[in-house]
């Protein structure tokens, strides 16, 4: 079963920050989160993943509460395109399998 | 970044028939996974595809409803036997090499009438 616990929608404006929030209040140590995101009928695209620390590339930033148990993944400027299901994903770095939830779908609006 | 092509993209099949669904990476991968996404649902992982033995199903999923080959390190072909308008969905294949990102394919749209 996935670990993972988000809300089922979220409205963001265009140009506006878009933050996603993701509950994983029974994470191990040695897990991952993993942000995902699947625009419409599509293949799941990566965007980011971390252990404990906050991260940032060119798509997105992850907040990871010091405690571990839940995450924020921002996008900081959202587009139009960055309509999409978005997905956290708790994983063990030493294993393979991508257990999904129900995810966020995500509208950004003009 | 592995490339995953799949064929067909999408296939309208009678009921009671089944089909083949091909996986073909642009490098070797040493994991490859088989999803299916119902109607307006999220992915549920179908199996690892292992080379050179037989594939690990997840709850739920048998092998002979879905048989699935891996010949060789860059592909896998997914089997849905005997079909029924229940198993309309889109099956996607997945790479992950170790400790990296999973990488999807396009999926593959399946219609059963």
């Amino acid at each position: 079963d996935a670990k993972t616990t988000q809300p089922t929608s979220m409205d963001c404006a265009e140009g506006r920050a878009a933050n996603l929030p993701c509950n994983h209040s029974t994470i191990s140590g040695n897990e991952y989160v993993y942000w995902y995101r699947q625009i419409h009928s599509q293949g799941p695209q990566y965007i980011i993943h971390g252990l404990k620390n906050n991260e940032t590339n060119e798509m997105a930033s992850l907040i990871i509460t010091e405690d571990r148990k839940s995450s924020t993944l921002i996008l900081p400027h959202a587009t139009l395109r960055d309509t999409a299901v978005y997905y956290c994903i708790v994983r063990a770095y030493n294993t393979d399998k991508l257990i999904f939830g129900t995810g966020t779908r995500l509208q950004v609006f003009p | 970044s592995a490339v995953i092509s799949q064929k067909p993209s999408r296939d309208i099949c009678q009921r009671g028939t089944s089909l083949t669904i091909q996986c073909q990476v642009d490098s070797q991968v040493t994991m490859m996974f088989w999803y299916r996404q119902q109607p307006g649902q999220s992915l549920t992982l179908i199996a690892t595809a292992n080379q050179g033995s037989e594939a690990t199903y997840e709850s739920g999923f048998v092998i002979d409803k879905f048989p699935i080959s891996r010949p060789n390190l860059t592909f896998s072909t997914l089997t849905v036997s005997n079909m029924s308008p229940e198993d309309s969905s889109i099956y996607l294949c997945s790479v992950v090499e170790v400790n990296t990102e999973a990488f999807f394919g396009q999926g593959t749209r399946l219609t059963v009438v």
